[in-house]
């Protein structure tokens, strides 16, 4: 079964644009909220993660928003720019399993010019 | 500082081959993953090791086996290759409350 599930599949954004990816997960013992965005050829890396102590963070361009209650959690990357177009993962993990992530099924983001 | 380095980049296999996937850290990382990606699956666990001497199966264990050599290196082997075996397999390794660390892929093509 899918723990992690993502949208949209894919997105296309202007440059300048807000791309907004959304994960919805089941477990409410998953306690930890990574982002991660892979390049064509290249391995997954991270982007920014968040734990459920908090709504928000913020890191440069890219913003995680968390809704504990809905169990959703999503990703906001502001001013898109080409270079962000690329797949980009959200991933969950309980603690006390090891630090095992489950990832969702990817978004193929465009960011066109 | 290479980070996860995974060997071959690309293979391809005939139906029945067996191969070893390669994978080495050289960031002290405790845990090590095999991860497989197939487009619209995301990155499904096949097998990790939460530290040097331990391996479990993660979602999709069937058709492969792993070893733990040391803490630096995690191999994934295939005994006899299937097509539903062509994936990109991403190996990575992490410390507990740090985000993982994944190699380049290796491109697996089953005929």
């Amino acid at each position: 079964q899918q723990q992690v599930k993502q949208s949209p599949q894919s997105l296309i954004v202007q440059k300048g644009g807000i791309s907004i990816i959304n994960c919805a997960y089941e477990n409410t013992a998953f306690d930890y909220f990574p982002w991660y965005q892979q390049f064509p050829g290249k391995g997954p890396a991270l982007l920014i993660a968040i734990r459920p102590d908090v709504s928000e963070k913020k890191e440069g361009r890219f913003t995680i928003s968390f809704n504990k209650s809905a169990k959703q959690f999503s990703l906001h990357i502001m001013d898109s720019q080409p270079g962000d177009s690329a797949t980009y993962f959200c991933a969950a993990s309980r603690n006390n399993a090891g630090n095992m992530l489950t990832f969702g099924g990817g978004t193929r983001l465009m960011v066109k010019p | 500082n290479a980070g996860v380095t995974q060997t071959p980049k690309f293979q391809v296999l005939k139906t029945g081959q067996s191969m070893t996937l390669q994978c080495a850290q050289d960031m002290n990382h405790n845990s090590m993953y095999w991860y497989r990606q197939d487009p619209g699956m995301g990155l499904r666990l096949i097998y990790y090791s939460a530290s040097e001497g331990t391996t479990d199966k993660g979602e999709v264990p069937n058709g492969y086996n792993v070893s733990r050599l040391n803490k630096r290196e995690f191999s994934l082997r295939l005994e006899s290759a299937a097509p539903s075996q062509t994936s990109v397999y991403f190996c990575a390794s992490s410390n507990l409350n740090y985000g993982y660390t994944f190699g380049s892929g290796t491109r697996l093509t089953v005929v």
